[in-house]
């Protein structure tokens, strides 16, 4: 099956910090997600983006699916962005999303 | 438009004992995913629903696990019995369409299951 790498596996920043997510996957996909999973759980959705840049705020996502990788930009970064970040490709017929294993993101004060 | 409800929230059994988990997606949304969160770990698929059919269930632990659809709409997810490795948390999905559609996967919060 299709192998989705994250990087970094864990980040520490402080309040107002930028980062950079990167989520590499190993064939080519139909679609990507970008997710938050707060810390009660909840995977809450960021992006649905197979190829090119979209921004929602203080986050943007650029695929480049023919480089087999996906970025995510938290700029400004605050409290409430802690958390792990999860990305999920869209992969041959099949139309499931596999997960990788994630970013855990903390960001302090 | 009401997200992906969930139910039990927690649950607590002993080790070869049963345990169902309910979900109900979002109207409208024909396809349902079942997944299995091990803590440290990325979701991993348990079974997908396209209305009320099988699409894959491959992961799926058919020994032990069960999933129905019955009517399109709500699913569950049973364990009998369950193990220790069991101990997870249980996610719930759901899309509009699959294939070319709009394959957008929205979570519900999850059933944490512990076995003791």
């Amino acid at each position: 099956g299709i192998q989705v790498e994250q990087s970094p596996p864990d980040l520490i920043l402080q309040e107002g910090a930028n980062s950079t997510l990167r989520c590499n996957f190993s064939d080519s996909v139909n679609n990507l997600q970008w997710f938050h999973q707060n810390p009660w759980g909840q995977l809450i959705n960021l992006f649905y983006i197979p190829s090119g840049t979209k921004q929602n705020g203080r986050l943007s996502a650029t695929t480049v699916a023919t480089e087999r990788y996906s970025l995510l930009y938290i700029s400004s970064s605050q409290t409430t962005d802690s958390g792990v970040y999860f990305c999920a490709v869209y992969h041959g017929g099949s139309y499931i999303p596999t997960f990788g294993r994630g970013t855990s993101l903390i960001v302090h004060p | 438009e009401a997200g992906v409800a969930q139910s039990p929230r927690y649950k607590i059994i002993e080790k070869r004992q049963s345990v169902a988990f309910w979900c109900n997606p979002i109207s409208g949304h024909a396809t349902l995913y079942w997944y299995q969160q091990i803590l440290g770990q990325g979701p991993k698929l348990l079974i997908q629903f396209q209305n009320n059919g099988v699409v894959d269930d491959s992961q799926l632990p058919k020994d032990r696990f069960s999933a129905e659809r019955l009517k399109g709409v709500d699913s569950t997810l049973k364990i009998q019995p369950a193990k220790l490795e069991d101990s997870a948390v249980y996610l719930c999905a759901s899309s509009l369409e699959r294939g070319q559609g709009n394959t957008e996967a929205f979570f519900g919060q999850g059933t944490r299951l512990t076995v003791v």
